[in-house]
């Protein structure tokens, strides 16, 4: 069964933290991306990256770093946490140049406080 | 600024009725469609999709229909059961591009 694996279900950080959000994928994907889901406003895409190494900026990258070592993993890093990014993390991956096919993983509810 | 709109955050439904939810877009530039489900604590599950050069697409009890010059689409599901509550998240791409953009969701709330 594929799977997106992101590291941890639930995370409780202090304002100014350094946060790592961790995202495996098993499906030898090429395109990997990180959203972010809160109410009213849908899945905002933060980050993605078309391969090893690269990465694009979406739609809401402030704040937000990223880094693609291994085709599998993608990371999401908050440089100093602020309350304003509690939120649901959620990351996703898919083949390269198809516009379906999107595979996500249960999220990570990150609470900054 | 959404290019994707999905103007009703909640929709009830009896069993057995058909369920229809509404997404809007406004990026002409968008030529694929997709409806995503999802469960609480859950990741969103690819539902059904639709391509521009269509106007419907089918898929056992669900059904999305696109009219381009409304910049219109809506996901039927006929008919609704239980198990179908959920949030539904329509999301839209360009030129079979990398990027999906979503909509808000709506909740679906079936009653039994």
């Amino acid at each position: 069964d594929v799977k997106v694996t992101q590291s941890s279900r639930y995370l409780v950080k202090r304002t100014g933290e350094k946060v790592f959000l961790e995202c495996v994928q098993d499906m030898d994907h090429e395109n990997m991306f990180w959203y972010r889901q809160d109410p009213g406003l849908g899945l905002r895409l933060i980050y993605f990256s078309y391969d090893v190494k690269m990465k694009e900026k979406g739609d809401i990258p402030e704040g937000y770093s990223v880094s693609r070592e291994k085709k599998e993993r993608f990371s999401l890093i908050l440089e100093s946490a602020s309350t304003n990014q509690t939120s649901m993390y959620l990351c996703a991956s898919k083949k390269g140049g198809q516009a379906y096919g999107y595979t996500f993983g249960s999220g990570t509810r990150l609470t900054v406080v | 600024d959404q290019q994707v709109k999905q103007n009703s955050p909640s929709l009830s439904v009896q069993e057995g009725r058909i369920s229809i939810l509404n997404c809007d877009y406004t990026n002409s530039m968008f030529d694929y469609f997709l409806w995503y489900k999802k469960y609480p604590a859950e990741g969103p599950t690819f539902l059904i999709s639709i391509s521009s050069i269509k106007d419907k697409n089918e898929d056992g009890r669900f059904t999305v229909f696109l009219n381009k010059s409304a910049k219109h689409l809506s996901l039927h599901i006929v008919p609704s059961q239980p198990g179908d509550s959920a949030v539904y998240f329509c999301a839209a791409s360009a030129q079979y591009g990398n990027k999906l953009v979503f909509g808000a969701g709506t909740i679906l709330r079936v009653k039994s």
